[in-house]
């Protein structure tokens, strides 16, 4: 399995402001996701962070909303700006590792978002 | 793209009867399919996967679950609920055709096991 360490565990900030979420990973991994998960919905990828090159983010999110920054291959930032309430989820981190010819998925515990 | 249906909202239990959370898939490919639980204010939990092999796969807490490639489904069973197991439950798969590693996730469904 995989230790990912995941913080802020919550946060309530003001509207226009920005938050930069952290996800560390207890070792190497190449792929590190990103997830987005609204009040009584499913679970959204927002994008894929790769080391050493820029994110790819998914249809309905862009960089500028959503900076991410992979400096090496254990740690990841994901940033939400100028939020507004709809910016209000839990955040979540991801990491695959691959087990044989099985990719499995390893979630951080999130980070629960109130904007006012 | 892959996608995932969990059609019903909450799972409503008695403590000791079983629970079945339901789970129909779409893919190009074969799929992988997975099980994950949320308890209140944790992450996400892995719980079982399919991948290959036996239909019926057994995973943590006493959960099994059954991959039906006909109908599409991988519907989640514990043969008798416990008022612990009141959690969200999503399913989720990812495509192997489309040759990445990133999963898609079900809406969720809320179990509650009554006392």
């Amino acid at each position: 399995s995989a230790v990912i360490s995941q913080k802020p565990s919550r946060d309530i900030c003001q509207r226009g402001t920005s938050l930069t979420i952290q996800c560390q990973v207890d070792s190497q991994v190449t792929m590190m996701f990103w997830y987005r998960q609204q009040p009584g919905q499913s679970l959204t990828l927002i994008a894929t962070a790769n080391q050493g090159s820029e994110a790819t983010y998914e249809s309905g999110f862009v960089i500028d909303k959503f900076p991410i920054s992979r400096p090496n291959l254990t740690f990841s930032t994901l940033t939400v700006s100028n939020m507004s309430p709809e910016d209000s989820s839990i955040y979540l981190c991801s990491v695959v590792r691959n087990r044989g010819p099985v990719a499995e998925a390893f979630f951080g515990q999130g980070t629960r978002l109130t904007v006012v | 793209a892959q996608s995932v249906a969990q059609p019903e909202d909450q799972v409503n239990v008695a403590e000791g009867n079983p629970l079945t959370v339901k789970c129909t898939y779409s893919v190009s490919g074969n799929p992988y399919l997975f099980w994950y639980v949320q308890y209140p204010n944790r992450g996400l939990q892995f719980l079982l996967k399919y991948i290959t092999g036996d239909n019926l796969v057994k995973g943590s807490y006493g959960f099994e679950a059954e991959f039906n490639k006909s109908q599409t489904s991988f519907h989640l069973k514990k043969p008798s609920a416990l008022v612990s197991d009141s959690a969200l439950y999503f399913c989720a798969v990812r495509d192997l055709g489309l040759g990445n590693n990133r999963l898609a996730f079900g809406k969720g469904n809320q179990v509650v096991v009554i006392p």
